[in-house]
């Protein structure tokens, strides 16, 4: 069975410098997806950005990227120039067809970003 | 672009009543997921729907039973109602032949008194 793992409980950054967030996950197979949901104060889970495991090249979206590394099952997301609307629960959630299409989520990371 | 559409957005029922949450899905998107999310919590995986047939069963009570209809909505019905069901439920829809992403709608908080 699948497991996504964010062994950051809660992080903190001050306005405008960069945070990364960790994730490592399990798993036995090759094509699956990973992605970073973001849930801020009002709850609303967003979609920050996605990578396709078979893409070796990083994904970026504006001030998100993840560092992923396949062989280490591991995806970290970096928040550069850190804003206070980036304050949220942060979510790391693993993918895969053969699941029947359901998340397989983290526990979650508690950011804060100070001004 | 049009989003998930949920209703209502806040419920609050006395113990042992039923409640029924409904969710709209993104125009052509074919498959719809509940989830339960507690305080502090990640979210658990109830149940999904792929082309209006049950496609995957998470940690649903038997209390609990949902439906995709033919326009593509879902209603999640939930009976004898206990505090502990009290939570954020979330619908999220996605397209097959998307990128496996699921878009999610704001959620309904129930509360149970």
């Amino acid at each position: 069975a699948q497991t996504v793992t964010q062994s950051q409980p809660e992080m903190s950054v001050q306005e405008a410098e960069t945070v990364t967030l960790s994730c490592t996950y399990d798993t036995s197979e090759n094509n699956y997806y990973l992605f970073w949901y973001k849930q801020p104060p009002s709850r609303q889970m967003i979609l920050v950005i996605r990578q396709e495991a078979y893409k070796q090249q990083n994904a970026t979206e504006n001030r998100f990227s993840v560092n992923f590394q396949k062989a280490a099952k591991s995806f970290s997301l970096k928040i550069s120039d850190s804003q206070l609307g980036d304050t949220a629960m942060y979510f790391c959630a693993f993918f895969y067809a053969g699941n029947n299409r359901k998340l397989i989520w983290g526990l979650g990371t508690s950011l804060a970003v100070n001004p | 672009a049009a989003g998930v559409i949920q209703s209502p957005r806040h419920l609050i029922k006395e113990k042992r009543e039923t409640a029924t949450l409904k969710c709209y899905p993104i125009p052509r998107h074919d498959t719809v997921y509940w989830y339960q999310q507690g305080p502090g919590q990640d979210p658990q995986f109830l149940i999904s729907f792929y082309e209006k047939m049950q496609s995957d069963k998470g940690s649903i009570p038997d209390r609990f039973s949902a439906q995709q209809f033919s326009d593509y909505h879902s209603e999640l019905n939930m009976s004898s109602l206990e505090l502990g069901d009290s939570a954020l439920y979330f619908c999220a829809s996605s397209a097959l032949n998307g990128l496996n992403e699921q878009f999610f709608g704001p959620g309904t908080r129930l509360t149970v008194l």
